[in-house]
This record gives structure tokens, C-alpha cells and sequence, in this order.
């Protein structure tokens, strides 16, 4: 697996705001996955865009990927205390993923 | 997306003895299945890649006969850490590719292996 980049690396935001994260990788990929890991738990599978797709929403969350910059990006509005957790990015080949570093977001109640 | 189970979710077991996780995929078969490991505040690094019906192909630095992986069946790969040690205490995921020609994969939830 090889390595992208997340940005940012932490972010603290007060509930009921906006958190925006970006990804980007290096090579030409199928799909993208988001997933979203509470400390020292499993990960949860937050939604996945096709590389013909440009936008995707499901519930508060809304993913956009732009194969041309190689870069996506994770919306998720009116935060809840709840979201606070690691976020991070999986592009998948078709033989192996890149993931970003992941962004550990925290929203103050 | 389609359901990747992993078992257990977390484990502790004794220095010396070995420790299996399953993965498997529920609603598809899944002819390749990618086994990682996770250190604290860090990325997966990929350990090993598992075909249905073949052996594992190990990622370098990956201890082959410490980490086990059979493939035995398409819905179903196990990792088995072997004699195991403190050191090995980390989180492992598997991924399960939808297919032979699959242009998708899905994460388990993970696996945390605590070693004492």
C-alpha cells in the first residue's frame, strides 16, 4: 500500500459547524473510501465515490473527488460531539490502496 | 458497500501462544482478500495479500511464518499470529475484493491483539 496525504492532520471545530478534509494520492484509482475510526476502535465505512462520480452525499456527510488533482474531500455538516473520531481516506486501485494519514477531527460540544 | 466481518474484535492472549483472526466477506465472494496492521496514530501498512487457493504474498519485512494466512475458501481468510509477543500487540484489518475482477474492496472492522 503507499501512502497519500490528509489535510489537515487535526481539527477542532465547535459542534454544529462545518468540518472539511481533504485527501490526495499519487496514482490513477477505481474508488475512494472514506472511514471514520474512534480511537482505538474498528473502522466504520463512511461512504465510497467512483471514479466517474464527482459528488456523493449520504445523511450530514457529502464527498466530492476530483481525479484531475487527485484529490477528494470530506464535508460533514453540523457537526456532533459524536463525530469526533480519525477520518481517513482509501483509494483503491483495483490491486492495492493509498490511504492518507487521516485527520483527527474533534468537535467541542 | 458490501459486509467484511472480522472476529474476534479484540483479543488478549499470553506471550508464546497463537492468536487466529478471521475475515470474511458476508454477501460476496472475495477472491483476494488484503490483510494490515495499524500502529498507534498511524496508517495501515499493508502485511500481505491472499488468494483464494494459492499462498499469500508477503509485503517485505512481513515474517511469513510468524503471520499465517489460508485462503481456504472465498469467503473466508484467517491470520494466524504465531508465538506470539508483546510486540505484536496492534491492530490488524483485513480487505475483501468484490470478485475476480472486482474494481472494489471493503474494510473489516479491525482486530486489536493485545499481547501480555
Amino acid at each position: 500500500s503507499q501512502q497519500g496525504e490528509e489535510d489537515p492532520q487535526a481539527l477542532s471545530i465547535q459542534e454544529g459547524e462545518n468540518a472539511t478534509m481533504n485527501c490526495s494520492y499519487k496514482t490513477s484509482i477505481n474508488n475512494l473510501q472514506w472511514y471514520r475510526q474512534n480511537s482505538g476502535r474498528g473502522l466504520v465505512h463512511l461512504i465510497l465515490i467512483r471514479s466517474n462520480e464527482r459528488e456523493k452525499h449520504s445523511g450530514r456527510l457529502r464527498v466530492t473527488l476530483d481525479t484531475s488533482k487527485k484529490s477528494s474531500s470530506l464535508l460533514i455538516t453540523a457537526s456532533r460531539a459524536a463525530d469526533t473520531a480519525s477520518y481517513f481516506c482509501a483509494g483503491y486501485t483495483g490491486n492495492q490502496f493509498y490511504f492518507g494519514t487521516g485527520t483527527s477531527l474533534t468537535v467541542i460540544p | 458497500g458490501a459486509v467484511v466481518s472480522q472476529h474476534p474484535s479484540w483479543v488478549i492472549c499470553k506471550s508464546g501462544t497463537s492468536v487466529k483472526i478471521e475475515c470474511r466477506s458476508l454477501d460476496f465472494q472475495a477472491t483476494t482478500m488484503f490483510w494490515y496492521r495499524q500502529f498507534p496514530k498511524q496508517s495501515l501498512m499493508l502485511m500481505a495479500t491472499s488468494n483464494e487457493g494459492s499462498k499469500a504474498t508477503y509485503e517485505q519485512g512481513v515474517e511469513k511464518d510468524k503471520f499465517l494466512i489460508n485462503h481456504a475458501s472465498l469467503t473466508l481468510s484467517t491470520l494466524t499470529v504465531t508465538s506470539a509477543h508483546p510486540e505484536d500487540s496492534s491492530f490488524y484489518i483485513c480487505s475483501a475484493k468484490t470478485g475476480s475482477g472486482g474494481t472494489e474492496a471493503f474494510f473489516g472492522q479491525g482486530t486489536r491483539l493485545t499481547v501480555v
